[in-house]
Protein backbone atom coordinates (compact mmCIF):
# COMPACT_ATOMS: atom_id res chain seq x y z
CA UNK A 1 0.00 0.00 0.00
CA UNK A 2 0.79 3.30 -0.72
CA UNK A 3 2.30 5.68 2.30
CA UNK A 4 -0.59 7.80 2.57
CA UNK A 5 -2.06 8.64 5.85
CA UNK A 6 -5.15 11.40 6.87
CA UNK A 7 -5.65 12.48 10.36
CA UNK A 8 -7.81 12.85 12.08
CA UNK A 9 -9.72 9.86 10.36
CA UNK A 10 -13.03 11.68 12.37
CA UNK A 11 -13.74 14.56 13.93
CA UNK A 12 -17.39 16.70 15.05
CA UNK A 13 -16.30 20.47 15.30
CA UNK A 14 -18.21 23.61 15.95
CA UNK A 15 -20.00 25.47 13.29
CA UNK A 16 -17.45 28.82 13.03
CA UNK A 17 -14.29 27.13 14.39
CA UNK A 18 -11.04 26.28 12.23
CA UNK A 19 -10.22 23.22 11.30
CA UNK A 20 -7.35 21.54 10.32
CA UNK A 21 -6.69 18.23 7.78
CA UNK A 22 -3.65 16.71 7.35
CA UNK A 23 -2.47 14.59 4.41
CA UNK A 24 0.65 12.90 5.14
CA UNK A 25 2.92 10.60 2.50
CA UNK A 26 6.02 8.94 2.64
CA UNK A 27 6.10 8.43 -1.36
CA UNK A 28 7.97 11.83 -2.32
CA UNK A 29 5.11 12.06 -4.96
CA UNK A 30 5.12 15.71 -6.24
CA UNK A 31 0.72 15.80 -6.54
CA UNK A 32 -1.28 15.84 -3.84
CA UNK A 33 -4.79 16.63 -3.80
CA UNK A 34 -7.75 17.33 -1.28
CA UNK A 35 -11.20 15.97 -2.45
CA UNK A 36 -14.84 16.40 -0.57
CA UNK A 37 -17.32 13.06 -1.40
CA UNK A 38 -20.88 13.60 -0.35
CA UNK A 39 -23.63 11.28 -0.25
CA UNK A 40 -24.58 10.46 -3.66
CA UNK A 41 -22.24 12.31 -5.24
CA UNK A 42 -18.72 11.63 -7.06
CA UNK A 43 -15.73 12.90 -5.41
CA UNK A 44 -15.19 17.34 -5.81
CA UNK A 45 -11.64 18.34 -6.25
CA UNK A 46 -10.89 21.13 -3.80
CA UNK A 47 -7.63 22.13 -3.81
CA UNK A 48 -4.41 20.36 -4.97
CA UNK A 49 -0.47 21.04 -5.01
CA UNK A 50 1.97 20.05 -8.13
CA UNK A 51 5.14 21.25 -5.60
CA UNK A 52 6.08 22.47 -2.42
CA UNK A 53 4.12 26.15 -2.11
CA UNK A 54 2.74 25.51 -5.21
CA UNK A 55 -0.98 24.93 -5.22
CA UNK A 56 -3.93 25.61 -7.09
CA UNK A 57 -8.34 25.96 -6.76
CA UNK A 58 -9.92 22.68 -8.06
CA UNK A 59 -14.23 22.74 -8.36
CA UNK A 60 -15.30 24.03 -4.71
CA UNK A 61 -12.02 25.58 -3.01
CA UNK A 62 -14.25 28.73 -1.76
CA UNK A 63 -14.29 27.91 2.52
CA UNK A 64 -10.85 26.26 2.29
CA UNK A 65 -7.40 26.91 2.13
CA UNK A 66 -4.58 24.65 1.51
CA UNK A 67 -0.69 24.74 2.67
CA UNK A 68 2.49 22.87 1.59
CA UNK A 69 5.40 23.65 2.89
CA UNK A 70 7.04 20.29 2.60
CA UNK A 71 7.10 17.73 0.11
CA UNK A 72 5.25 14.99 2.42
CA UNK A 73 2.84 17.37 4.30
CA UNK A 74 -0.63 18.88 2.49
CA UNK A 75 -3.03 20.57 4.82
CA UNK A 76 -6.53 21.86 4.25
CA UNK A 77 -7.89 24.55 6.62
CA UNK A 78 -11.17 25.17 7.34
CA UNK A 79 -10.99 28.70 8.17
CA UNK A 80 -14.88 29.11 9.74
CA UNK A 81 -16.20 25.75 9.38
CA UNK A 82 -19.93 25.70 8.58
CA UNK A 83 -22.47 23.02 8.36
CA UNK A 84 -22.47 22.97 4.51
CA UNK A 85 -18.44 21.27 4.70
CA UNK A 86 -20.28 18.28 6.91
CA UNK A 87 -18.29 15.60 4.35
CA UNK A 88 -15.95 12.81 3.60
CA UNK A 89 -12.40 14.24 2.71
CA UNK A 90 -9.96 12.27 0.93
CA UNK A 91 -5.88 13.13 -0.01
CA UNK A 92 -4.77 11.78 -2.95
CA UNK A 93 -0.72 11.72 -4.05
CA UNK A 94 0.27 11.49 -7.52
CA UNK A 95 3.81 11.27 -9.26
CA UNK A 96 2.47 12.76 -12.21
CA UNK A 97 0.39 11.71 -14.87
CA UNK A 98 2.93 11.69 -17.32
CA UNK A 99 3.69 7.78 -18.34
CA UNK A 100 0.25 7.75 -16.86
CA UNK A 101 1.23 7.04 -13.12
CA UNK A 102 -1.95 6.34 -11.07
CA UNK A 103 -2.91 8.42 -8.11
CA UNK A 104 -3.38 6.67 -4.40
CA UNK A 105 -5.67 7.84 -2.52
CA UNK A 106 -5.83 7.81 1.77
CA UNK A 107 -8.77 6.34 3.94
CA UNK A 108 -10.57 9.28 4.11
CA UNK A 109 -12.05 11.77 7.27
CA UNK A 110 -15.25 12.06 8.07
CA UNK A 111 -15.57 15.76 9.19
CA UNK A 112 -19.09 16.23 10.88
CA UNK A 113 -19.77 20.44 11.43
CA UNK A 114 -22.72 21.13 14.19
CA UNK B 1 -10.12 19.57 -18.65
CA UNK B 2 -11.83 17.04 -21.19
CA UNK B 3 -15.34 15.29 -19.71
CA UNK B 4 -16.06 11.79 -19.69
CA UNK B 5 -19.39 10.16 -19.86
CA UNK B 6 -20.50 7.23 -18.04
CA UNK B 7 -23.83 5.35 -17.70
CA UNK B 8 -25.18 5.99 -13.70
CA UNK B 9 -25.78 2.48 -12.99
CA UNK B 10 -25.05 -1.15 -14.35
CA UNK B 11 -25.84 -5.04 -12.86
CA UNK B 12 -24.40 -8.21 -13.15
CA UNK B 13 -24.59 -11.77 -12.34
CA UNK B 14 -21.46 -13.01 -10.16
CA UNK B 15 -18.77 -14.85 -12.57
CA UNK B 16 -19.95 -13.26 -15.80
CA UNK B 17 -17.87 -10.49 -17.72
CA UNK B 18 -18.97 -6.97 -17.21
CA UNK B 19 -18.15 -4.25 -19.85
CA UNK B 20 -18.36 -0.52 -18.43
CA UNK B 21 -18.41 1.78 -21.41
CA UNK B 22 -17.00 5.51 -20.87
CA UNK B 23 -17.29 7.73 -23.67
CA UNK B 24 -14.67 10.66 -24.43
CA UNK B 25 -15.36 12.64 -27.33
CA UNK B 26 -13.30 15.56 -26.50
CA UNK B 27 -10.42 13.01 -25.36
CA UNK B 28 -6.82 15.16 -26.57
CA UNK B 29 -3.47 13.94 -27.60
CA UNK B 30 -1.81 13.56 -24.54
CA UNK B 31 -4.57 12.34 -22.28
CA UNK B 32 -4.57 9.41 -20.66
CA UNK B 33 -7.41 6.93 -19.98
CA UNK B 34 -7.78 6.12 -16.33
CA UNK B 35 -9.52 4.07 -14.42
CA UNK B 36 -10.62 3.88 -10.52
CA UNK B 37 -13.20 2.45 -8.70
CA UNK B 38 -14.35 2.85 -4.82
CA UNK B 39 -15.60 0.58 -2.73
CA UNK B 40 -17.99 0.78 -0.11
CA UNK B 41 -16.43 2.92 2.82
CA UNK B 42 -12.94 3.27 1.04
CA UNK B 43 -11.12 5.79 -0.88
CA UNK B 44 -10.68 4.77 -4.30
CA UNK B 45 -8.32 2.94 -6.29
CA UNK B 46 -6.48 2.49 -8.83
CA UNK B 47 -7.54 -0.04 -11.50
CA UNK B 48 -5.80 0.44 -14.80
CA UNK B 49 -4.52 3.11 -17.22
CA UNK B 50 -3.82 2.87 -21.37
CA UNK B 51 -3.02 5.59 -23.74
CA UNK B 52 -3.67 4.29 -27.38
CA UNK B 53 -3.12 0.39 -27.21
CA UNK B 54 -5.19 -2.24 -24.96
CA UNK B 55 -4.18 -3.09 -21.88
CA UNK B 56 -4.37 -6.22 -19.26
CA UNK B 57 -3.55 -6.28 -15.89
CA UNK B 58 -4.32 -8.73 -13.11
CA UNK B 59 -7.51 -6.59 -12.08
CA UNK B 60 -8.87 -6.16 -15.34
CA UNK B 61 -8.73 -5.14 -19.34
CA UNK B 62 -8.90 -1.44 -20.64
CA UNK B 63 -10.23 -1.58 -24.55
CA UNK B 64 -9.61 1.80 -26.50
CA UNK B 65 -11.06 2.49 -29.31
CA UNK B 66 -8.98 3.33 -32.26
CA UNK B 67 -10.08 7.07 -32.44
CA UNK B 68 -9.85 7.15 -28.51
CA UNK B 69 -12.92 8.52 -28.30
CA UNK B 70 -14.35 5.87 -25.84
CA UNK B 71 -13.05 3.07 -23.85
CA UNK B 72 -14.16 -0.35 -22.14
CA UNK B 73 -13.11 -1.18 -18.66
CA UNK B 74 -13.65 -5.20 -18.91
CA UNK B 75 -14.23 -7.00 -15.13
CA UNK B 76 -14.11 -10.94 -17.11
CA UNK B 77 -15.43 -12.65 -14.42
CA UNK B 78 -17.60 -10.57 -11.67
CA UNK B 79 -17.78 -11.20 -8.08
CA UNK B 80 -18.79 -9.63 -5.25
CA UNK B 81 -16.29 -7.43 -3.92
CA UNK B 82 -16.16 -5.89 -7.35
CA UNK B 83 -19.49 -4.36 -6.59
CA UNK B 84 -18.19 -0.65 -6.61
CA UNK B 85 -18.42 2.82 -8.24
CA UNK B 86 -16.12 2.67 -11.28
CA UNK B 87 -14.75 6.02 -12.10
CA UNK B 88 -13.11 7.20 -16.27
CA UNK B 89 -10.79 9.84 -15.49
CA UNK B 90 -8.74 11.89 -18.49
CA UNK B 91 -5.17 12.82 -17.36
CA UNK B 92 -3.30 15.04 -19.04
CA UNK B 93 0.13 13.54 -19.62
CA UNK B 94 1.96 17.10 -19.82
CA UNK B 95 -0.13 19.81 -18.37
CA UNK B 96 -1.88 20.45 -15.65
CA UNK B 97 -2.87 17.48 -13.68
CA UNK B 98 -6.14 18.47 -11.53
CA UNK B 99 -7.11 14.46 -11.94
CA UNK B 100 -10.84 15.59 -11.96
CA UNK B 101 -13.79 12.75 -11.42
CA UNK B 102 -17.11 12.63 -12.92
CA UNK B 103 -19.70 10.71 -10.87
CA UNK B 104 -18.86 7.30 -11.90
CA UNK B 105 -20.97 3.82 -12.76
CA UNK B 106 -22.13 2.04 -9.92
CA UNK B 107 -22.05 -1.33 -10.81
CA UNK B 108 -24.20 -4.14 -8.94
CA UNK B 109 -23.09 -8.05 -8.85
CA UNK B 110 -25.42 -10.38 -7.61
CA UNK B 111 -24.60 -13.77 -6.56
Amino acid sequence: DAGITQSPRHKVTETGTPVTLRCHQTENHRYMYWYRQDPGHGLRLIHYSYGVKDTDKGEVSDGYSVSRSKTEDFLLTLESATSSQTSVYFCAISSGARLGAEAFFGQGTRLTVV
Amino acid sequence: DAKTTQPNSMESNEEEPVHLPCNHSTISGTDYIHWYRQLPSQGPEYVIHGLTSNVNNRMASLAIAEDRKSSTLILHRATLRDAAVYYCILRDGYNTDKLIFGTGTRLQVFP
